[in-house]
C-alpha cells in the first residue's frame, strides 16, 4: 500500500506569491490533517478535512486554506506569503480522524522556502 | 484543555547508554498519548500508543513508555541506544473534541542525538 505522498518536495518562493501543496492519503483513509512545522514554533495544526468538509481550523490568518477532493486527496493554498510562511508543511491522513486513538500517516513534506 | 510539555530540546546519550526522554501531559480527562519519531528529512512515525489498555506500551525499535496517572507522565525509554535512534521526538495527546488545535497536541520536541 502506498503511503502518503506530498508534492513538491521543496518549493522556492517570493513575498506575495501564492503557492499550492498537495497531499494524497493512503488508499481508504477518509481524513487529512495538515501542519506547519518549524525550528522556534514546533508542530502547529493548520485543518482538517474529511470527505470532503473542513472538520477543524487551527489559528492561521485566512490567506491559508485547503480543500478536499471527493477521492481524498487534498490540497492546502497560502496566498500573499510572507517571510515568515517558510517551513516544512506536513500531511497527515488517517482513516476516521477526529477525536480518536487513530494512527496518523504522515507524508515526507513539503519544504517551503519564501525569500 | 490538553497539553503536553517535553522536558529538554536536545538530548545525548553515548551509544548503548539508556535513553530517556521526558513528557508530561495535562487532560481533564483519560488521555490516549502518543510518541512519534521524525528522522531527518522525513515526516513522523509512529513509534507507540497508550490508549488505557496497559500501563507499559512498547513500542518499534525497542521502545517503550510508561503511563503514570499520578505524575501525569508518558516517558519514553530505550534500554541501550543505537546510532540510528538520532532524530527528533514529539510526544503527542489527542483531544478530545478537535477545535483550533486539531485533534493531537504535539510537544515541542526532543532532539536525540547518539555519540559513538
Amino acid at each position: 500500500k502506498a503511503g502518503v505522498t506530498q508534492t513538491p518536495r521543496y518549493l522556492i518562493k517570493t513575498r506575495g506569491q501564492q503557492v499550492t501543496l498537495s497531499c494524497s492519503p493512503i488508499s481508504g483513509h477518509r481524513s487529512v490533517s495538515w501542519y506547519q512545522q518549524t525550528p522556534g514554533q514546533g508542530l502547529q495544526f493548520l485543518f482538517e478535512y474529511f470527505s470532503e468538509t473542513q472538520r477543524n481550523k487551527g489559528n492561521f490568518p485566512g490567506r491559508f486554506s485547503g480543500r478536499q477532493f471527493s477521492n481524498s486527496r487534498s490540497e492546502m493554498n497560502v496566498s500573499t506569503l510572507e517571510l515568515g510562511d517558510s517551513a516544512l508543511y506536513l500531511c497527515a491522513s488517517s482513516l476516521r480522524g477526529g477525536s480518536t486513538n487513530e494512527k496518523l500517516f504522515f507524508g515526507s513534506g513539503t519544504q517551503l522556502s519564501v525569500l | 484543555a490538553q497539553s503536553v510539555t517535553q522536558l529538554g530540546s536536545h538530548v545525548s546519550v553515548s551509544e548503548g547508554a539508556l535513553v530517556l526522554l521526558r513528557c508530561n501531559y495535562s487532560s481533564s480527562v483519560p488521555p490516549y498519548l502518543f510518541w512519534y519519531v521524525q528522522y531527518p528529512n522525513q515526516g513522523l512515525q509512529l513509534l507507540l500508543k497508550y490508549t488505557s489498555a496497559a500501563t507499559l506500551v512498547k513500542g518499534i525499535n525497542g521502545f517503550e513508555a510508561e503511563f503514570k496517572k499520578s505524575e501525569t507522565s508518558f516517558h519514553l525509554t530505550k534500554p541501550s541506544a543505537h546510532m540510528s535512534d538520532a532524530a527528533e521526538y514529539f510526544c503527542a495527546v489527542s483531544v478530545y473534541y478537535g477545535g483550533s488545535q486539531g485533534n493531537l497536541i504535539f510537544g515541542k520536541g526532543t532532539k536525540l542525538s547518539v555519540k559513538p
